[in-house]
């Protein structure tokens, strides 16, 4: 079974600019979720979306935002992109497993650096 | 404020020893999970504790989940230089919202 797959793996955008970011979940995933990874502050929840809809929210500005489309995969972007926004974006997916919590199978990442 | 403290942050040992990672919170998490991340790639996770004073082993990994499920703790024997990485504790707060901790980055020396 293919894991989890992110485009671009590495992107280089300008201030002011904004961008777009690709997930594929595992194959029957229905759960995706996407964090920020930066040395600062380590891996910090951005959203998570289930059939279509966003069920969490991380305490990031409005600027950053997403979507899940009907076969589950995702995107999320980040519009004015401020130096600060430079990080690895990371987006797991899981199946709902009740009471064991969430089994997140991670992608790869995308490194964003905003110059 | 960091909901979820591992100690130490770094961790450099020589092949053949122990060591012990800890993460602790005030917070009550219905789940913690431990995940290892190396370089240009995703945390991979490595066993999910739910239940207080649960304890699993995962061949010379085992961990341990507190018994009012605040703290966890990883303990590795005998590490190998294949054991280095970034180690990440993370609580499940709600239905799907991890709460990482910082990380504890260790290396292995041979």
């Amino acid at each position: 079974k293919a894991g989890v797959t992110q485009t671009p793996r590495y992107l280089i955008k300008t201030r002011g600019q904004q961008v777009t970011l690709s997930c594929s979940p595992i194959s029957g995933h229905r759960s995706v979720s996407w964090y920020q990874q930066t040395p600062g502050q380590g891996l910090q929840f951005l959203f998570e979306y289930f059939s279509e809809t966003q069920r969490n929210k991380g305490n990031f500005p409005g600027r950053f935002s997403g979507r899940q489309f009907s076969n589950s995969r995702s995107e999320m972007n980040v519009s004015t992109l401020e130096l600060g926004d430079s990080a690895l974006y990371l987006c797991a997916s899981s199946v709902e497993s009740g009471t064991s919590g969430a089994e997140q199978y991670f992608g790869p990442g995308t490194r964003l650096t905003v110059t | 404020t960091q909901l979820l403290e591992q100690s130490p942050q770094f961790l450099s040992i020589q092949e053949g020893e122990n060591l012990t990672v800890y993460c602790n919170s005030s917070s009550v998490f219905s789940s913690l999970q431990w995940y290892r991340q190396e370089p240009g790639e995703g945390p991979v996770l490595l066993v999910t504790v739910v239940t207080g004073g649960e304890v699993k082993k995962l061949k010379r990994l085992t961990f341990q989940f507190g018994d009012a499920r605040k703290d966890s703790s990883l303990h590795i024997t005998a590490a190998q230089p294949g054991d280095t990485g970034l180690y990440l504790c993370a609580g499940l707060q709600g239905a799907q919202k991890l709460v990482f901790g910082q990380g504890t980055r260790l290396t292995i020396n041979p």
